[in-house]
């Protein structure tokens, strides 16, 4: 069945970049997102792309996309404390449009 | 504002007790979700509903169940019959405009059974 993957945590220091990964199985999925989830708290939208585009950039986010290697990345420019978080990548099925959630990536961030 | 919303924040329940968790949307989308959420794991769908009065089992629907008589409002109710009960639980909506399948989601209700 349709499959999610990333890693499961990633830590850097504050004002360096951040890139998290995550992998997919559907190659039908027509829209890839990036939510963002601190501690206790629902799911913050990001960003999303969808599956026509390489890259989007959204101030301090770029999401680049590889649709051949099935290979999704967000790379947080400046990182801050206050980027600290779980980070969920999400495609949207393409046969069953339901949302596929990876487990998430937690990073943290050294000051 | 615009947003959705969960109540309550926390609730704890007995064993053998059904419980019901408040997802109320303001945004006028169509569509409503529920997820389930376990500690490392990411999102499992329980149940979703792409209309008034219509609503489909998710992947782990058992013990569940769900109504959706208003636009705004998707309750969802654990019963007695779930295993497993103790999670987070995420509601969501999407719909309207482009990237009309986009979803956005509540702050969660944190369900303990005692």
């Amino acid at each position: 069945g349709e499959d999610v993957e990333q890693s499961l945590f990633l830590s850097v220091r504050e004002g360096d970049s951040s890139v998290i990964n995550c992998t997919y199985t559907d190659s039908s999925s027509t829209y890839l997102y990036w939510y963002k989830q601190e501690p206790g708290a629902g799911l913050q939208l990001l960003t999303y792309i969808f599956s026509n585009m390489d890259m989007k950039q959204d101030q301090r986010l770029t999401v680049l996309l590889n649709k051949k290697d099935k290979h999704l990345s967000l790379r947080i420019a400046d990182t801050q404390t206050g980027d600290s978080a779980i980070y969920f990548c999400a495609g949207l099925g393409g046969a069953t449009n339901k949302l596929i959630f990876g487990t998430g990536t937690l990073l943290a961030v050294q000051p | 504002d615009g947003g959705i919303t969960q109540s309550p924040k926390y609730l704890f329940r007995k064993e053998g007790q059904n419980v019901t968790l408040s997802c109320e949307q303001n945004l006028n989308h169509d569509a409503m979700y529920w997820y389930r959420q376990d500690p490392g794991q990411g999102l499992r769908l329980i149940y979703y509903s792409q209309i008034v009065n219509d609503f489909q089992k998710g992947d782990i629907a058992e013990g569940y169940s769900v109504s959706r008589e208003k636009k705004e409002s998707f309750p969802l109710t654990v019963t007695s019959a779930q295993k497993n009960p103790t999670a987070f639980y995420l509601c969501a909506s999407s719909g309207g405009g482009q990237g009309k399948d986009t979803q956005y989601f509540g702050p969660g209700t944190r369900l303990t059974v005692l």
